[in-house]
C-alpha cells in the first residue's frame, strides 16, 4: 500500500543552522514527490516537486530535496534556516493529477533564535 | 497511525447539483478537521476549519453558501459543493489532527462537473 513516513514528529534548531527533514515512502511505482509548509492559520504552500530528471530539485525560500530511488527517500534541506521557517512540513507522495495523494503525519520545525 | 478516510474519490456531477464529501477519522477523535482545494499544479489551499459542534471558520474568498461544511461528530466532517459550476472543478482534500501522532490527510476528491 502506498504510505508516507515523516519519521520526525517535531524538530527544533537554531538560527542558522542546516536543516533536513526526512521523508520516506512506500509506492507501487516511481511517484511524484511534494513537500509543502503550512505556517500558522494559513493553507498549505508547494515548497518543491519532483516529477524526473535531476534528483536534486531545488524549491522557493531555499530549500532543496533529493530524491533517492534506492532509499525510497525524498528529504528536504535548507543550508541556513531563518526564524520565518518556523512552520509545519509534509511530505507528499502522488500521481500527476493527484487522484491519489498521500500526505506525511507532518514535521513541526522550530527556530530557535 | 492515525487514518482518516475521505469519500468518494472520484465524482463527477451535472452543473446545478450538489455534491457531499465525506472526512472521517477512522481510529482518533478529531475536534478540528480542515479542508483544502487544489488546483492543478498549484499549491492546496485552505478553505475552513472544520469545528465539531460549531459553525466551520471559513478563510477569506470562500463562500460560505456554496460548500457547506458539517461537523456533527468527533469522528465525521461534511463538504457539500451546492449548485455545483465547471469552475468548482478541482481536487478537494480534508484533514484532521491527532494531537500524538500530526496531522493526517484523507485520500482527497476529484470533482468534475460537467
Amino acid at each position: 500500500a502506498q504510505s508516507v513516513t515523516q519519521p520526525d514528529i517535531h524538530i527544533t534548531v537554531s538560527e542558522g543552522a542546516s536543516l533536513e527533514l526526512r521523508c520516506n515512502y512506500s509506492y507501487g511505482a516511481t511517484p511524484y514527490l511534494f513537500w509543502y509548509v503550512q505556517s500558522p492559520g494559513q493553507g498549505l504552500q508547494l515548497l518543491l516537486k519532483y516529477f524526473s530528471g535531476d534528483t536534486l530539485v531545488q524549491g522557493i525560500k531555499g530549500f532543496e530535496a533529493e530524491f533517492k530511488r534506492s532509499q525510497s527517500s525524498f528529504n528536504l534541506r535548507k543550508p541556513s534556516v531563518h526564524w520565518s521557517d518556523a512552520a509545519e512540513y509534509f511530505c507528499a507522495v502522488g500521481m500527476y493529477n493527484n487522484n491519489d495523494m498521500r500526505f506525511g503525519a507532518g514535521t513541526r520545525l522550530t527556530v530557535k533564535p | 497511525g492515525a487514518v482518516v478516510s475521505q469519500h468518494p474519490s472520484w465524482v463527477i456531477c451535472k452543473s446545478g447539483t450538489s455534491v457531499k464529501i465525506e472526512c472521517r477519522s477512522l481510529d482518533f477523535q478529531a475536534t478540528t478537521m480542515f479542508w483544502y482545494r487544489q488546483f492543478p499544479k498549484q499549491s492546496l489551499m485552505l478553505m475552513a476549519t472544520s469545528n465539531e459542534g460549531s459553525k466551520a471558520t471559513y478563510e477569506q474568498g470562500v463562500e460560505k453558501d456554496k460548500f457547506l461544511i458539517n461537523h456533527a461528530s468527533l469522528t465525521l466532517s461534511t463538504l457539500t459543493v451546492t449548485s455545483a459550476h465547471p469552475e468548482d472543478s478541482s481536487f478537494y482534500i480534508c484533514s484532521a489532527r491527532d494531537p500524538g501522532r500530526g496531522y493526517t490527510f484523507g485520500s482527497g476528491t476529484r470533482l468534475t462537473v460537467v
